[in-house]
């Protein structure tokens, strides 16, 4: 079935260090990754989404990039500060209309 | 301009009853999504619904049933409760659109004893 796989699980950086998420997919109908920061207490909120059609894109210091080839995406927080830390989630939609989401990566951003 | 709003915040309920959660969608939104997300782990999704019909489901039992309102809100409704059930559970809504983001509500903590 369709399942999205989310690495590392948590991951530990030092404040102005960059942190990588990587995720895979299996569905080759996806055409849709979304990026969502959850913190405590709260719902996931949308932070990056990226289309089939775009290889790459970024947000200030935030950048996903896009491999349909592999069926991997990736996201990218460059210079990262502590109120980056949170639990982040890859997901992606294929052909039907529901989001897949990967389980999480509890990203901890040291001062 | 309110975002998502779900309710309630907080549920304590026992095993075999049933519980209602309630969402109200972003202005301008017209589909809902329901989630269930339990603890470390990421939403899985529950259905959607769309035009006041459910559009599509995940792998959850016919104990999970939905409703959605002619003014787009929606309830997510769940019987003969499991100790299982006690979860996160998230409302999202968007545009009808392909490819339209979700947004989350805060969502509703169930906890079945």
């Amino acid at each position: 079935g369709e399942n999205v796989e989310q690495h590392p699980s948590t991951l530990s950086v030092q404040e102005g260090d960059s942190a990588v998420i990587k995720c895979t997919y299996s569905d080759s109908a996806s055409n849709y990754f979304p990026w969502y920061k959850q913190e405590l207490g709260k719902g996931p909120q949308l932070i990056i989404d990226i289309r089939s059609n775009v290889g790459e894109k970024k947000d200030q210091r935030i950048a996903v990039t896009l491999n349909k080839t592999a069926k991997h995406f990736s996201l990218h927080i460059t210079e990262t500060q502590p109120e980056d830390s949170a639990v982040y989630f890859c997901a992606a939609r294929g052909g039907g209309f529901k989001t897949i989401f990967g389980a999480g990566t509890r990203l901890f951003v040291k001062a | 301009d309110a975002g998502v709003t779900q309710s309630p915040t907080h549920l304590i309920k026992t095993r075999g009853q049933q519980v209602t959660l309630r969402c109200s969608p972003k202005s301008g939104h017209d589909t809902v999504s329901w989630y269930q997300q339990a603890l470390g782990q990421g939403p899985q999704f529950i259905f959607q619904y769309y035009e006041e019909e459910e559009r599509q489901r995940g792998n959850f039992p016919d104990r999970f049933s939905g409703h959605q309102f002619p003014n787009y809100s929606s309830e997510l409704n769940v019987n003969a409760l499991l100790l299982g059930d006690s979860a996160l559970y998230l409302c999202a809504s968007s545009t009808g659109q392909d490819n339209s983001p979700l947004h989350f509500g805060n969502g509703t903590r169930l906890t079945v004893t």
